[in-house]
């Protein structure tokens, strides 16, 4: 079967770098996706890897190594306002989107 | 706002009840999604239309019925449901089907509680 695993939920203080990881196995690899969801929003789009390596886009960044079926998304100098979901989802052979459960990211001052 | 409308917002329906929810894009997209997003668990694709066609049914309960008028609107009509089917339920569209490299746009959701 298909599978994502992500951290159900981690903290970290403001100002810090926390890192979320996501492992996955799936039939096939077309991209991976990052998206942050506030509580009671909608899913917004971070980032996204077809290519090893590190994208950087400002605070984030997101890490693929397909050989190891692995990513991270860095967050740098976290601000209370990145408290929300994170979710991981890879585009498998048939470009379905196979998600995660999400990783729950909780910032103290 | 992101360009995915989705109402109501909140629902609270009993198990005899029919209602429908609504979503509404403005970007141009041709193919819409909608899914079922319980706590602690992945998203769950429940159908996909492109270019209003269906083209996924993802073995979903006939309690559920999606109406797809046009490439711009979506409906999921509710009958008959059971207190497990409580849950956020996302639309979501994107250019074309497959074809996401910058990834799905969503509706904020339409929290469901069946009661």
């Amino acid at each position: 079967g298909q599978n994502i695993d992500q951290p159900t939920e981690m903290t970290a203080t403001e100002g810090a770098i926390v890192q979320i990881n996501c492992t996955y196995q799936t039939s096939g690899f077309n991209g991976l996706f990052w998206y942050q969801q506030h509580a009671g929003e909608a899913p917004t789009f971070l980032s996204y890897n077809v290519l090893d390596g590190l994208e950087e886009k400002g605070r984030f960044s997101s890490f693929l190594s397909r050989s190891k079926g692995y990513s991270y998304l860095l967050l740098k100098e976290l601000q209370m306002k990145d408290s929300a979901s994170y979710l991981c989802a890879v585009k498998d052979s048939n470009y379905q989107l196979i998600w995660g459960a999400g990783t729950k990211l909780i910032i103290k001052p | 706002e992101t360009g995915v409308t989705q109402t109501p917002r909140h629902l609270v329906m009993g198990m005899t009840n029919k209602k429908s929810l609504k979503c509404e894009q403005h970007l141009g997209h041709n193919a819409m999604y909608w899914y079922k997003q319980s706590a602690k668990k992945p998203l769950e694709l429940m159908f996909v239309y492109n270019f209003k066609e269906q083209t996924e049914n993802n073995s979903v309960p006939s309690r559920f019925s999606p109406e797809c008028p046009n490439s711009s609107h979506l409906f999921l009509h509710l009958h008959t449901l059971q207190p497990e089917d409580s849950a956020l339920y996302l639309c979501a569209s994107s250019q074309a089907l497959g074809d996401f490299d910058y990834g799905y746009t969503f509706g904020s959701g339409t929290r469901l509680t069946v009661v």
